[in-house]
């Protein structure tokens, strides 16, 4: 069964980079399929942030790139997520996800809520 | 970019049929993926490829899609199904994951 699970700071500070690490159980990221971030925003819905494939380069929503990088960790079957100058805007949910290779999301973390506050 | 619409709210009576639509430009050339999710829950895939049950998921979820709209179809709903619903889908020009605003399913 796979199974994936976000871990990282609750809070970060208005300018800081948040840093976001997925661990993945149960299949090895560098086996095959996208391996992704999600953030919803309270209340909210959902919004792609990005993607990575062992082997490949990682693809970015425009809308973020200037500010986020994802990469793999194949040695600890961990994926992250940095996104830095972050404001109260990036106040959202994260979640990780493994994303087919026909473009949808089949299996995701349980989420983890990100503040930005000073 | 490319815009996914969807109602932001149906509301259904337990056993009837709940349809929620997914409307974009020639939604019907690509390939639609639906999601449901409870409250403090991660979204939970349940239709893909627009008409495909994953494993697990009750044969009363079904999906279609043609011209400029899709439909999520829960047929004889439960309380259970009460949930927000997106649907998703990948568009070449810009390859990028395009997710619609959500639809909240209200059993009454």
């Amino acid at each position: 069964q796979v199974q994936l699970q976000e871990s990282g700071p609750g809070l970060v500070k208005p300018s800081e980079t948040l840093s976001l690490t997925c661990t993945v159980s149960g299949y090895s990221i560098s086996s095959d399929y996208y391996w992704g971030w999600i953030r919803q925003s309270p209340g909210k819905g959902l919004e792609w942030i990005g993607r990575i494939y062992h082997g490949g380069s990682p693809y970015y929503n425009p809308s973020l790139k200037s500010r986020v990088t994802i990469s793999l960790d194949t040695s600890k079957n961990q994926f992250s997520l940095k996104l830095s100058s972050v404001t109260a805007a990036d106040t959202a949910v994260y979640y990780c996800a493994r994303e087919d290779n026909q473009y949808f999301f089949d299996y995701w973390g349980q989420g983890t809520l990100v503040t930005v506050s000073s | 970019s490319y815009v996914l619409t969807q109602p932001p709210s149906v509301s259904v009576a337990p056993g009837k049929t709940a349809r929620i639509t997914c409307g974009g430009n020639n939604i019907g050339s690509k390939s639609v993926h639906w999601y449901q999710q409870k409250p403090g829950q991660a979204p939970v895939l349940v239709i893909y490829y627009d008409t495909d049950r994953p494993s697990g998921i009750p044969e009363r979820f079904s999906g279609s899609n043609s011209g400029n709209t899709a439909t999520l179809t829960i047929s004889r709903v439960e309380t259970g199904d009460e949930a927000d619903y997106y649907c998703q889908v990948w568009d070449s020009s810009s390859d990028h994951r395009v997710f619609g605003g959500g639809t909240k399913l209200t059993v009454l």
